[in-house]
């Protein structure tokens, strides 16, 4: 059965704070992870990764993949309380829908 | 990024109603997905299609089902509605080049 697994579930920090989140998965025909920030209602696309070792960057936000081990983190540096949210990652499988699994998600709580 | 537009945005309805959720888009994405999330719970993928006249059950079992006649719509039905079934329910679609899916605003529904 495949399987997404974050960690931690929740994580309260201070604004500037810097926080990492991990991902693991055990999936078969494993073909990309997806990092996603959900707010109030739908959740919003970050990353998608395939390769290991290569980080994606887009602001303070950062990823990388390690497909060695299964797992990946998502990095956020200066937090802010905008920042505030679930994070959810999802591992695909290679099929031609592209099948996608989703962990239970990391809920950041950023104070000020 | 693309369009994508879900109907209702609320429902409440009684014990023992057929309903059925409206879930299309303007960008003629072949990939389609419907998810039911629980209040901070993880995502869970009840159906999915890659074209018109496929669809596939997900990975949780769902008394829905769904239809995809054409390319622009898939409809996710409950023949009878029951309190069990109040959650949200998500509509994503697939991008055409890679595996991100861009979510619907989601549907929440309140049987009672």
């Amino acid at each position: 059965e495949d399987k997404v697994v974050q960690s931690p579930l929740s994580l309260v920090v201070h604004e500037g704070d810097t926080v990492t989140l991990n991902c693991s998965y055990e999936v078969t025909n494993f073909r990309s992870l997806l990092w996603y920030k959900q707010e109030k209602k739908a959740p919003t696309f970050l990353f998608m990764l395939t390769s290991s070792g290569i980080e994606k960057k887009s602001g303070r936000l950062s990823s990388i993949l390690d497909k060695k081990e299964l797992f990946s983190i998502l990095n956020i540096t200066a937090t802010q309380t905008g920042d505030s949210a679930v994070y959810l990652c999802a591992a695909v499988i290679n099929t031609n829908a592209g099948k996608s699994t989703f962990g239970d998600g990391t809920t950041l709580t950023v104070k000020p | 990024e693309a369009d994508i537009y879900q109907t209702p945005r609320y429902l409440v309805i009684g014990t023992g109603k057929k309903i059925t959720l409206e879930c299309s888009q303007t960008m003629g994405h072949d990939k389609m997905y419907w998810y039911q999330q629980d209040p901070g719970m993880e995502l869970h993928l009840i159906h999915y299609s890659y074209g018109v006249n496929s669809t596939e059950k997900g990975d949780l079992s769902s008394e829905s089902t769904v239809s995809r006649i054409r390319t622009e719509h898939f409809p996710l039905t409950l023949e009878s509605a029951r309190p069990s079934h109040t959650s949200q329910y998500l509509c994503a679609i697939g991008d055409k080049f890679t595996d991100t899916q861009y979510f619907g605003p989601g549907t929440r529904l309140t049987v009672l």
